[in-house]
């Protein structure tokens, strides 16, 4: 199985702060890789697919990038809705895998 | 839009079978394009992905719940569904469903907490 490690785990920020999760495969994945934000009892929400492109109706804010083995979810200025926890999940290979997590809390 | 929502008991017996039901409302369940995702999310908040299924009833299961799992699709009621057998407390998480386009899930359900106890 592919294992991904997100870092890090949780990180306090205030509205208007660019934040940066950082997501890594432990073994080369190209571009497979998607970021989901999950909130408590909502329906979680696909942010990014293919590493880099933005889904239908999320903001611009919101970008990714990187190939290969280290990706990054970028929020350039967090918004109040934004706290929240955030999942990158690799679809190179069966089983599909996803990292850990990170809680975006407000500092 | 495409909603989805789960049902299916809440408290499931150890060594019984977990069985949850996906309806999925504002598109077809037939479609070429899509498969039909369960997600399970631990207390421990770890994501795992179970499997998914096409309208056609192929199947991709992760290999650690495959001689526990089955899926089905039922496209006369717009569902899918989801068997887990033989539970036990590592099995109790929220159980989400989803479609997927290329592998990436679009829409989810808003989950259902399914609890293995005595």
């Amino acid at each position: 199985d592919i294992q991904m490690t997100q870092s890090p785990s949780s990180l306090s920020a205030s509205v208007g702060d660019r934040v940066t999760i950082n997501c890594r495969a432990s073994q080369s994945i190209s571009d497979y890789l998607n970021w989901y934000q999950l909130k408590p009892g909502k329906a979680p929400n696909l942010l990014i697919f293919g590493a880099s492109s933005l889904q239908g109706g999320v903001p611009s804010r919101f970008s990714g990038s990187g190939s290969g083995t280290d990706f990054t979810l970028t929020i350039s200025s967090l918004q109040p809705e934004d706290f929240a926890t955030y999942f990158c999940q690799q679809t190179y290979s069966i089983p599909l895998t996803f990292g850990q997590g990170t809680k975006v809390e407000i500092k | 839009q495409v909603q989805l929502q789960e049902s299916g008991p809440g408290l499931v017996k150890p060594s019984q079978t977990l069985s949850l039901t996906c309806t999925v409302s504002g598109g077809s369940i037939n479609s070429d394009d899509h498969y039909w995702s369960w997600i399970r999310q631990f207390p421990g908040k770890g994501l795992e992905w179970i499997g998914h299924i096409s309208s056609s009833g192929s199947t991709y299961y992760n290999p650690s719940l495959k001689s526990r799992l089955m899926m089905s699709v039922d496209t006369s009621k717009n569902q899918f569904s989801l068997k887990l057998s033989s539970v036990t407390a590592a099995d109790t998480a929220v159980y989400y469903c989803a479609r997927t386009l290329n592998k990436h899930a679009d829409f989810w359900g808003q989950g259902t907490l399914v609890t293995v106890s005595s």
